[in-house]
């Protein structure tokens, strides 16, 4: 089983920061890494696909990127929308299986 | 536009049944796969299991094996998540979500949730 182990729990920074969360994957995968967004009351939404690309209309400010197990995605200049939990989420090949990160909570500091 | 419509909040007791629902619009349904995850209250999110309307095709999480059972209905775009015996433990947001094909099989569109409470 791939565990996928976000840090930190929480992270609390003061809007025009940038950010940097963490996700390390227990077992060697291919680029099949997500990121998604979720705010209180929502359902979650995709990012960021397979490592590093935007999906449609995802600010520029969004980006992600890796090395070897450790994956990241960093908020480069934090708008007050972007305080919400985020998810990193790993695919196998196919047929497909998902496994999900705990989540790491972006506050206003 | 895509959408993804899941049925409303359910409250129910323990050992009863439940089958909650997921309709898909503006897509061609039959054509993308489904997955079902599970968000305990303050907790994480956890993949249960996946179908493909277009065959049946399923898999399951081992961790939800034998406790639900997903199902599809591509005659009327639905998508299913089911128990035979509900458990206090069950209590959760269950969202369904749609495998986008343009994102490598990212979930690019989800529905908005169905709250299950399950109580004596």
């Amino acid at each position: 089983e791939i565990v996928l182990t976000q840090s930190p729990a929480t992270l609390s920074l003061s809007p025009g920061e940038g950010a940097t969360l963490s996700c390390r994957v227990s077992q060697s995968v291919s680029g099949y890494l997500a990121w998604y967004q979720q705010k209180p009351g929502q359902a979650p939404r995709l990012l960021i696909y397979d490592v590093s690309n935007r999906a449609n209309g995802i600010p520029t400010r969004f980006s992600g990127g890796r090395s070897g197990a450790d994956f990241t995605l960093t908020i480069s200049s934090l708008e007050p929308e972007d305080f919400a939990v985020y998810h990193c989420q790993q695919r196998n090949n196919w047929p497909p299986e998902y496994s999900f990160g705990q989540g790491t909570r972006l506050e206003i500091k | 536009e895509v959408q993804l419509v899941q049925s409303g909040a359910e409250v129910k007791e323990p050992g009863e049944s439940l089958k909650i629902s997921c309709k898909g619009s503006g897509y061609s349904f039959s054509s993308y796969w489904i997955v079902w995850v599970r968000q305990r209250p303050g907790k994480g999110l956890e993949w249960m299991g996946v179908i493909s309307p277009g065959d049946s095709y399923i898999k399951y999480s081992p961790s939800f094996q034998g406790h639900v059972t997903i199902s599809a209905d591509r005659s009327i775009s639905t998508a299913y998540l089911q128990w035979s015996s509900l458990q206090a433990s069950d209590t959760a947001i269950y969202y369904c979500a749609r495998l986008g094909d343009g994102y490598d099989y990212s979930l690019d569109f989800w529905g908005q949730g169905t709250l299950v409470t399950v109580s004596s």
